[in-house]
């Protein structure tokens, strides 16, 4: 399997433009969480989809972020409009729904926001 | 507050010079601490799991360990491809959710 793919992997963008990251989840992985890490904050977990469901999205930071899972074999994260405080690298990560601590994750998307 | 808390920030040793990272942790019923490796540039890779205090891993040069507190990440006669950052994370034991609550990880190098 080629594991978690995203897409772009790096992103610049001015302020007020739509960014749009796009995941790939691994074949048969029932689960799928979007984190953002920064040095400050470290990694924090923004949304997780259960079987597709959004199950916890407590961790948007507003309502400028949306993450869709139309199908078991894609997602997407958007930021409309993008500002310069989103600048980090935003992570996909799947797991089977069983074992929710073990998860595997995607390269990244570097996102900078000018 | 569910808290993780990893010490040191950063730790360099020379080869073959073992040492030990924090994890420690407070949160109303643990159902799991997983520890995880992160090289520059990539997403983290999955090492351990404890369930319980007491439990322990190991992996080549790796022992993890668990109290009702902490876990220990214990790294014997570390090599230079060891350098990497260990993170931390615990679940919480609430229903069917899955979210982890992560450290901000120790940054280990190791020099030849």
């Amino acid at each position: 399997d080629a594991g978690v793919i995203q897409s772009p992997r790096h992103e610049v963008t001015e302020m007020g433009q739509e960014v749009t990251l796009r995941c790939k989840p691994i074949s048969g992985h029932n689960s799928l969480f979007w984190y953002r890490q920064t040095m400050m904050r470290g990694l924090e977990l923004l949304i997780y989809f259960n079987n597709n469901v959004p199950i916890d999205d407590s961790g948007m930071p507003e309502d400028r972020f949306s993450a869709k899972m139309p199908n078991a074999s894609f997602s997407t994260l958007k930021i409309q409009p993008s500002e310069p405080r989103d600048s980090a690298v935003y992570f996909c990560a799947s797991t089977v729904g069983g074992a929710p601590g073990t998860q595997y994750f995607g390269p990244g998307t570097r996102l900078l926001v000018l | 507050e569910d808290q993780v808390t990893q010490s040191p920030e950063a730790l360099r040793l020379q080869e073959g010079e073992s040492s030990s990272l924090n994890c420690s942790y407070t949160v109303s019923g643990l159902r799991g601490l997983f520890w995880y490796r992160q090289d520059p540039g990539k997403g983290p890779e999955f090492l351990f799991t404890l369930y319980s205090a007491g439990e322990e891993k190991e992996k080549e040069r790796l022992k993890a360990t668990l109290t009702k507190k902490e876990s220990f990440l214990h790294i014997t006669a570390p090599k230079p491809e060891d350098s990497a950052t260990y993170l931390c994370a615990v679940q919480r034991d609430a229903g069917n959710n899955r979210k982890l609550i992560w450290g901000l990880g120790t940054s280990l190098a190791v020099n030849p």
